[in-house]
């Protein structure tokens, strides 16, 4: 268990829907990052946040939109969702005290768009 | 920005035998490279570390070489097992005062031939 919580595991919905992944951070990280990862693809990165503020963005569609709250939980909101936005949505997190660089890996949501 | 290479994409050895991934990076500036495996359909797991003041680093069957002067950086698998067929991801990490930022390689698909 790496410590990262990502909720919900499984997602099923239609294709111009709005769904909302989340994540909470392990304690006493300050970074969430947002990787998606389709069949067979490597980790494409989202969007990094830090204690808050939007630190890093990469290929992320302007459909997609992400937030990290006050009490560091972040989420990744994808609306206007199409067919090849199905894919396996990941967060990660650092910059805890034992480790500042090392990222660990939640477990990840998987979203299957229909 | 930074940018990580990884080679080969897949890879195929014969169970007892060594495999190697190669990576390079292109900022002089990156001070810390992970490894990741990633099984089929769960979250990469961080394997190893190396740590730009050092220039191997040993864990079991696997160690880790960095050449700062060329950029680039080596996994060693030594006697292969079926378990480690998987995708292994090399990172590149800078880390600043208040954040750490982190670019992953595009993967290497890692067979076991029994």
């Amino acid at each position: 268990d790496s410590g990262v919580t990502q909720t919900p595991k499984h997602l099923i919905t239609a294709t111009g829907q709005r769904v909302t992944l989340r994540c909470s951070p392990r304690s006493g990280d300050l970074s969430v990052y947002w990787y998606q990862q389709s069949l067979d693809q490597g980790l494409q990165f989202l969007i990094q946040y830090y204690n808050g503020e939007e630190r890093a963005k990469g290929n992320i569609l302007e459909r997609f939109s992400a937030q990290q709250f006050p009490d560091l939980h972040s989420e990744l909101n994808l609306s206007s969702l199409e067919l090849g936005d199905s894919a396996l949505y990941f967060c990660a997190s650092s910059g805890g005290s034992d480790s500042r660089n090392t990222i660990y890996f939640g477990e990840g949501s998987w979203l299957t768009v229909v | 920005g930074e940018n990580v290479e990884q080679h080969p994409s897949t890879l195929s050895v014969q169970e007892g035998d060594s495999a190697v991934i190669k990576c390079t990076y292109s900022d002089s500036a990156s001070n810390y490279f992970p490894w990741y495996k990633q099984e089929l359909g769960k979250r990469p797991q961080l394997i190893i570390d190396i740590r730009s003041n050092v220039g191997e680093k040993k864990d079991q069957r696997i160690a880790v070489t960095l050449n700062k002067t060329a950029k680039h950086f080596s996994l060693h698998i030594t006697e292969t097992q079926p378990e480690d067929s998987a995708v292994y991801f090399c990172a590149a990490s800078i880390e600043y005062s208040s954040a750490s930022k982190i670019i992953f390689g595009s993967g290497t698909r890692l067979s076991i031939r029994p």
